[in-house]
């Protein structure tokens, strides 16, 4: 069964620092998606992206995050400067772009992100 | 977006059934209910979407009642690998739209 694929699985970073979180998305799927969860808290939605741009984007989603699909598989999260509270599980996701009834969303197994 | 509430833990004996409600009194006419299970340090798992009545796959059954205001997950015969968070989300379903997850419920299920 294909599935989303996310690296690294744990990326450890000092504050200040630059990180890009990978994932590599169903093929035929259109839509993307990032999502965060803080340890203990829920799942919070990020941002969406289609036909090679963002489709809508959360609050917390501020201009230290931008997206990018570099080509045809990969779809990355970059953070320019990352915060203490940034330290998270980050899931990708993806869905696919014809109507499967329940547009359902599959998600990637997270980036732990850990800020020091 | 319609809020709902679920309750914050539910225990459990493998072997049974487990129902798991939510409540989402201000449902509109055009959301359809969607249940994710998300098991420790995993990524969310669909399980399961309906609008009304009844819905039943290979993991689970949705109860829905005539009035829509709340739902009921039911999982038959649970096992310890059922041991999970499980989400109720109440939208509209449309292709490349966000998920809302709330607190979920997290099941613990004892051999």
């Amino acid at each position: 069964e294909p599935e989303v694929t996310q690296t690294p699985s744990h990326q450890v970073t000092q504050m200040g620092q630059e990180v890009i979180l990978r994932c590599v998305p169903i093929s035929n799927h259109l839509y993307f998606y990032w999502y965060r969860q803080i340890l203990g808290q829920k799942v919070e939605f990020l941002v969406s992206f289609y036909n090679n741009e963002i489709s809508e984007k959360s609050e917390i989603f501020d201009d230290q995050f931008s997206v990018e699909r570099p080509d045809g598989s990969n779809f990355t999260l970059k953070i320019r400067s990352t915060k203490l509270e940034d330290s998270a599980m980050y899931f990708c996701a993806s869905s696919a772009g014809r109507a499967t009834g329940t547009y359902e969303q599959y998600f990637g197994p997270g980036t732990r992100l850990t800020v020091t | 977006l319609a809020k709902t509430t679920q309750p914050i833990s539910m225990d459990s004996y493998e072997g049974q059934e487990v129902n798991i409600t939510c409540s989402h009194n201000n449902i509109a006419t055009n959301d359809y209910i969607t249940w994710y299970q998300q098991f420790p340090s995993q990524g969310p798992r669909f399980i399961i979407q309906g609008y009304k009545t009844k819905v039943t796959n290979e993991v689970a059954s949705l109860f829905i009642p005539a009035d829509r205001k709340s739902s009921t997950l039911s999982l038959p015969r649970v096992s310890l690998s059922d041991t999970a968070v499980y989400y109720c989300l109440v939208g509209e379903k449309n292709q490349g739209g966000k998920l809302i997850f709330g607190q979920g419920t997290e099941l613990s299920v004892k051999p």
